[in-house]
């Protein structure tokens, strides 16, 4: 079956960029629309972006000027970047995926990655 | 942005206990509400989607209902795995939207 593994640093510095990468396994990256999902430590659920194989994006408007997303096709990978990070972006960071051609839902979720941004 | 409000925020019930919660979206969303069940330490599990199809292998204790702006999930009887944080999601257009999440605890 499909899996989803986040990989990326889990300490980065005030100011500095995050980057984190999620790795399709077991299924093509086409069939699914992808997400990133943060949940601060003991907070809610937070959707901050959207990819499709294509290359179509959505994203958070309260971050979007701060977000990048991209995908690899040919890795089976999509890609976040998150800039000016501060302690406020300190999340378990997922990535999920809805089936395409299936009603609209997050079937498909990574383990979590927790980034600590800090100095 | 669809705003979801959910409640109550925590609640403690005793095994067998039936329980509602329920979520409230801020303009109509049809029924594009899913509900996620989530453990510490754990990524969100879907329960319900398109507000009350169960996912395969849910047990049917879970449901889900409604339309336009007010959705519930009901657990009929509440077993000692069911003890869990649950959301709901709005996914009728993007920026997707969670609701704050409701933590069933043990009385």
């Amino acid at each position: 079956q499909v899996q989803l593994q986040e990989s990326g640093p889990e300490v980065v510095q005030p100011s500095e960029t995050l980057s984190l990468t999620c790795t399709v396994s077991g299924g093509s990256i086409k069939n699914y629309y992808w997400s990133w999902i943060r949940q601060p430590p003991g907070k809610g659920l937070e959707w901050i972006a959207y990819i499709y194989y294509t290359g179509d994006t959505n994203y958070s408007p309260s971050l979007k000027s701060r977000l990048a997303i991209s995908v690899d096709t040919s890795k089976n990978q999509f890609s976040l970047k998150l800039t000016s990070v501060t302690a406020a972006d300190t999340a378990v960071y997922y990535c999920a995926g809805m089936k395409v051609g299936a009603p609209r839902y997050f079937d498909l979720w990574g383990r979590g990655t927790l980034v600590t941004v800090s100095s | 942005d669809i705003q979801m409000t959910q409640s109550p925020s925590s609640l403690s019930a005793s095994v067998g206990d039936r329980v509602t919660i329920t979520c409230r979206a801020s303009q109509g969303i049809s029924t594009y509400l899913n509900w996620y069940q989530q453990k510490p330490g754990k990524a969100p599990k879907v329960l319900v989607y398109a507000a009350s199809s169960l996912q395969s292998g849910v047990p049917s204790r879970f449901s889900g209902s409604g339309s336009g702006t007010d959705f519930t999930l009901t657990i009929s009887a509440l077993q000692p795995e069911d003890f869990a944080t649950y959301y709901c999601q709005q996914s009728y257009t993007m920026p997707f939207t969670f609701g704050g999440g409701t933590k069933v605890e043990i009385k």
